[in-house]
């Protein structure tokens, strides 16, 4: 059974940083693609980062671009994003997602998901 | 970036009927890169269609998907009670990967 389990978000003050993790177990972890999905209070879906099951391709989003840096750890079957000058618009869920294949970014397991929330 | 716009924003059903949902892109989605998800309150979304048309692990035949291009749909041929929900439509064709807005399902 794929399971992914992300560590606990948290209250960040403005302009500080959060690491997420992503424990993920039941499949082959460096054979997908994983991603970072977000979702805002009340609002829809938003993705935030993608890498490949190698990790040698990322993508980010523009919000993302610059401030969060996603990885991987294939030897620990875990995904990671690192987020820096955090904003009040980035408090949200972020959902660890995992790909459909190692290059394929349409998400076929998700976490339970991590609130992060940004306010002083 | 290829902006999704779904429609429409809310669609008022009641069980037993067939639900129709539209997802149009600004600009062509690269080979039918195109998933539908939906997400009960409080829960992950889940994985509904991928490929423009073909379903999930474990998702029933009376979801199905079609479209190409920039026009793509998502259908529920009868509704049950517990397919009331957010629906969201996805392309991954090309980066920045990005979403529909989504349409509440909601039972009328």
């Amino acid at each position: 059974e794929v399971q992914l389990l992300e560590s606990r978000g948290g209250l960040v003050q403005p302009g500080g940083s959060r690491r997420l993790s992503c424990a993920a177990s039941g499949f082959s972890f460096s054979t997908y693609a994983m991603s970072w999905v977000r979702q805002a209070p009340g609002k829809g879906l938003e993705w935030v980062a993608a890498m490949s099951g190698s990790g040698d391709t990322t993508y980010y989003s523009d919000s993302a671009q610059g401030r969060f840096t996603i990885s991987r750890d294939n030897s620990k079957n875990t995904l990671y994003l690192q987020m820096n000058s955090l904003r009040a618009e980035d408090t949200a869920v972020y959902y660890c997602a995992k790909g459909g294949g190692s290059y394929s970014f349409y998400f076929d397991h998700w976490g339970q998901g991590a609130l992060v929330t940004v306010s002083s | 970036e290829i902006v999704l716009t779904q429609s429409p924003g809310t669609l008022s059903l009641s069980p037993g009927e067939r639900a129709t949902l539209s997802c149009r892109a600004s600009q062509s989605v690269g080979s039918n890169y195109l998933a539908w998800y939906h997400q009960k309150p409080g829960q992950a979304p889940r994985l509904l269609i991928y490929g423009a048309s073909n379903r999930a692990t474990g998702i029933p035949d009376k979801f199905s998907g079609s479209g190409s291009g920039t026009d793509f749909t998502l259908t529920i041929s009868r509704l049950e009670p517990e397919d009331f929900a957010v629906y969201y439509c996805q392309q991954y064709g090309s980066s920045p990967i990005t979403f529909g807005q989504g349409t509440r399902l909601e039972n009328k």
